[in-house]
């Protein structure tokens, strides 16, 4: 079945270091991917993601490239804030046998920024 | 812009008691997904309609069981809870067609069984 696995946390950086988190996956067909971002005692956030092989989904100065080569969706940054700590979850979308379209995610790498 | 509604934000049950989650999706979404993430674990799917019809089941135990009604609108009931229910559960809708693209996340209900 679907899976995807995440760089394990956590992740402790000083403020305006580079992100990197790594993700990689296996699907059959072609799933879309995302990142979703949690802060603390709050839902998730959908942060950016890519629909197609190539794709680079982009905000709040986060990237990610969907690698069909690699199966992967690396998440980057090249200047983290302490805005930016919360836990940060992969996941992909692909149609199932039954249609739909259930989302499976990652295991959630927990980032923290110091100041 | 409208988001997607849960009720109620916090519950606390006791164990083998009974509980009903609400979820009210955005307009026009037709699609309407329940995930669960147990404490530091990531979200699982548990179910899914489309339609008023169910479209899809993951890890749902039998205690549970959910539906979506005419106005689109989905409950998620929960019987004979257990220690091990205690998680936040979210709902996420989408439009006709689009959950592969994109799902919205309600805030989530914050289950305690006690």
């Amino acid at each position: 079945g679907d899976s995807v696995t995440q760089m394990e946390g956590p992740v402790t950086l000083s403020e305006e270091a580079f992100l990197t988190i790594n993700c990689t996956y296996t699907a059959t067909g072609y799933p879309s991917l995302f990142w979703y971002v949690q802060y603390p005692g709050e839902g998730l956030q959908l942060l950016l993601k890519a629909t197609k092989a190539d794709d680079k989904g982009s905000n709040k100065g986060f990237e990610a490239t969907y690698r069909k080569e690699t199966t992967s969706f690396h998440l980057e940054k090249g200047s983290v804030q302490v805005s930016d700590s919360a836990v940060y979850f992969c996941a992909l979308s692909a149609i199932s046998n039954f249609g739909n379209e259930k989302l499976t995610f990652g295991t959630g790498t927990r980032l923290t920024i110091i100041p | 812009a409208a988001g997607v509604i849960q009720s109620p934000r916090h519950l606390i049950k006791e164990k083998r008691e009974t509980a009903t989650l609400k979820c009210y999706p955005i307009p026009r979404h037709d699609t309407v997904y329940w995930y669960q993430q147990g404490p530091g674990q990531d979200p699982q799917f548990l179910i899914s309609f489309y339609e008023k019809m169910q479209s899809d089941k993951g890890s749902i135990p039998d205690r549970f069981s959910a539906q979506q009604f005419s106005d689109y609108h989905s409950e998620l009931n929960m019987s004979s809870l257990e220690l091990g229910d205690s998680a936040l559960y979210f709902c996420a809708s989408s439009l006709p067609g689009q959950g592969r693209y994109e799902q919205y996340f309600g805030p989530g209900t914050r289950l305690t069984v006690t």
